[in-house]
């Protein structure tokens, strides 16, 4: 079973650009998941998605921050435009149903310059 | 202070030892994992639970829901456990099944 895909895995911008990741859940996953982790701290969630509706949002800066899972499958976060603070790795999970195990990606990480 | 919160933050270790982290918790909860995150990134999902002891080879995980308490056992400790382990809550009363995230405790064992 192929796992959680996101990409780019790195990414260098300069603040005031903008910048999307993309995320590829896992086959059948309804839930899916993006959290900022910042370097030493613990994960935050941004926006958690129930097939293409928006179950949580209430953490997402949504000044600057966007996210769809518009088909309900494939998702993108977009940042625009990027801060200094924004620098940190950018985590995209699934799990079949909210509530049940959530089965995390390998991250992009991004630095704002 | 943090919902969920972690000890010891950093832990060095020699290969063998057995290895205890700790994790505390001020809320009320309906599920508790265990997560481990290696550099580059990457989060495994070690256990999930709600309630007693689980074990998954060298890994042990035990819950006291009373004390809103949880550790994290590592047996016959290796070099390839070092690793970042993070403590992750969820929340009674979250419809979302949001975590709460833990600032994780380094691991480090020495050959």
């Amino acid at each position: 079973e192929a796992g959680v895909a996101q990409s780019p895995r790195y990414k260098i911008i300069e603040k005031r650009q903008s910048v999307a990741f993309w995320c590829n859940p896992i086959s059948g996953h309804a839930t899916l998941y993006w959290y900022q982790q910042i370097l030493g701290q613990g994960p935050k969630l941004l926006i958690q998605f129930q097939n293409n509706g928006v179950v949580d949002d209430s953490q997402l800066p949504k000044d600057r921050f966007s996210a769809e899972r518009l088909k309900g499958v494939d998702s993108t976060l977009k940042i625009q435009p990027a801060k200094l603070e924004d620098s940190a790795v950018y985590l995209c999970a699934s799990s079949l149903v909210p509530g049940s195990e959530q089965y995390f990606g390998p991250g992009t990480r991004l630095t704002v310059t | 202070k943090n919902e969920v919160e972690q000890s010891p933050q950093n832990l060095t270790a020699q290969e063998g030892e057995f290895i205890t982290i700790n994790c505390s918790y001020s809320v009320g909860i309906s599920a508790l994992h265990w997560l481990q995150q290696h550099p580059g990134g990457g989060i495994v999902s070690l256990f999930m639970l709600s309630s007693g002891k689980k074990k998954h080879g060298r890994l042990i995980a035990t819950i006291n829901i009373q004390e809103k308490h949880s550790s994290l056992h590592i047996t016959a400790s290796h070099p390839r456990d070092s690793a970042v382990y993070i403590c992750a809550v969820r929340r009674e009363e979250t419809s979302g099944s949001r975590l709460t995230f833990g600032e994780g405790t380094q691991l480090t064992v020495n050959p």
